[in-house]
């Protein structure tokens, strides 16, 4: 079947980098996403990783995809207080629609 | 440039009442979703539209209806509302099969059954 998982919560010190882990079970999954939740808004895309692509780096955001072990992860560099977020990892599944299945979202605590 | 729009962003309704969530979007998306989202378990697809005149169950339908009025609406009703369906509801919207195809969420409606 098809599943997300994640850790619930992260807390970290400004300044330190935060890792954010995710685990899917889909091995047809073409894309892999992470969105951001500020509280009481929407979600919006942070980054995206394609299936075939094994890291990608964005300014602050780095994302690795080992897919053999079928495992993404979200690393902050230098973190800040407005890093204080939800953070839900998202894959796309194959079929005839942009058929998206989350994780449950890491809350990430950013303290001084 | 709106986006998805999602009217209302709060909602209180005593059980049994009905109501229906609006949601819009100007970026001539094919694909709209609802989802809702509870403490502890993510996003849970409740409906979704691959195309317009199309609609298909997701993971969790159970209560709800929904209509894809056009390509740019899709509406979200519930006819007999129960505190289980208290929640926050998410419109989002994406462009197709292709590419990078990342969803357009909406900002989100209240919803609170007593």
């Amino acid at each position: 079947g098809e599943d997300v998982e994640q850790s619930l919560f992260l807390s970290v010190r400004e300044g330190d980098s935060s890792v954010i882990n995710c685990t899917y079970t889909d091995s047809s999954s073409t894309y892999l996403y992470w969105y951001k939740q500020e509280p009481g808004a929407g979600l919006q895309l942070l980054t995206y990783i394609f299936s075939n692509m094994d890291m990608k780096q964005d300014q602050r955001l780095t994302v690795l995809l080992n897919k053999k072990d079928k495992h993404l992860s979200l690393r902050i560099a230098d973190t800040q207080t407005g890093d204080s977020a939800i953070y839900f990892c998202a894959e796309r599944v194959s079929g005839g629609y942009n058929k998206l299945i989350f994780g449950a979202g890491t809350r990430l605590a950013v303290h001084p | 440039n709106a986006g998805v729009t999602q009217t209302p962003k709060f909602q209180v309704l005593k059980t049994g009442q009905s109501m229906t969530l609006q949601c819009a979007q100007d970026m001539n998306h094919n694909s709209m979703y609802w989802y809702r989202q509870d403490p502890g378990m993510g996003l849970r697809l409740i409906y979704y539209s691959a195309s317009e005149g199309t609609t298909d169950k997701g993971e969790v339908p159970n209560g709800y209806n929904v209509s894809r009025l056009n390509k740019r609406e899709f509406s979200l009703r519930l006819e007999s509302a129960a505190p289980s369906q208290t929640s926050v509801y998410f419109c989002a919207s994406s462009g197709g099969t292709g590419g990078t195809t990342e969803a357009f969420f909406g900002q989100g409606t209240r919803l609170t059954v007593v």
